[in-house]
């Protein structure tokens, strides 16, 4: 079973919209972190944001901001007033302790499109 | 200077060839590791190194192997290549221990492509 699921494979926005992009994630651990990371077209690896278990405050850095429901076990990414650089693919991904954070398992990305 | 350094960039191999890629970091970090990129799988993790004598599989590691020459160093190995590894492959490291999950650290990819 997936255990990192990004349901949205390819997103397309006009520039100046918002855009949310889901993560759904599965854990039978109590502590574990989240991240976002970005992989623009160039294909280098960019870390956005990690968040452990314990603080489900949501976060805002900029345009982006980041809401965490254990609830829904989801960690959702949302970026506004989306600019063409913005375009890139993005992945959810977790840790768990009981592997000891060693093993983070990847979502299959969203590939999100910003047309100008 | 990148911190964490893939070489080579892109490789054309031909099937049963043996291949190495290798990454070494001015990071400092203890932990390393391998992944494979696929459209459509995420990444996925191949090995991890907490440090330089402690090697561990990852979720797919068959066909693969590793050697952690130094802290800095950590290389993959493709003893006889095969079509299906065709991919974009990743290293990563990150500081810390085991209580706590740093971010990791990527690469800017390995594309290998096998004929």
């Amino acid at each position: 079973a997936q255990k990192v699921t990004q349901a949205q494979t390819e997103i397309s926005v006009v520039e100046k919209e918002d855009v949310t992009l889901d993560c759904v994630y599965e854990t039978r651990d109590t502590t574990y972190y989240l991240f976002w990371y970005k992989q623009p077209p160039s294909g280098e690896l960019v870390f956005l944001i990690r968040r452990n278990s314990f603080d489900e405050q949501n976060e805002i850095s900029g345009r982006y901001s980041w809401n965490f429901q254990k609830s829904t076990s989801s960690f959702n990414f949302t970026i506004t007033a989306s600019q063409v650089v913005d375009s890139a693919v993005y992945f959810c991904a977790l840790s768990e302790a009981r592997t000891s954070y060693d093993k983070v398992i990847f979502g299959p990305g969203t590939s999100l499109s910003v047309i100008p | 200077d990148a911190d964490v350094t893939q070489t080579p960039r892109n490789r054309i191999t031909k099937t049963g060839k043996r291949i190495m890629l290798e990454c070494s970091q001015t990071k400092g970090h203890d932990r390393m590791y391998w992944y494979r990129q696929d459209p459509g799988l995420g990444l996925r993790l191949i090995y991890y190194s907490f440090d330089v004598k402690d090697i561990n599989k990852g979720e797919i590691s068959d066909g693969y192997s590793v050697s952690r020459q130094a802290q800095a160093k950590f290389s993959l190995s493709l003893e006889s290549a095969i079509p299906n590894q065709t991919a974009l492959y990743f290293c990563a490291t990150s500081d810390g221990d085991r209580v706590s999950n740093q971010p990791q650290h990527f690469g800017d990819g390995t594309r290998l492509s096998i004929l």
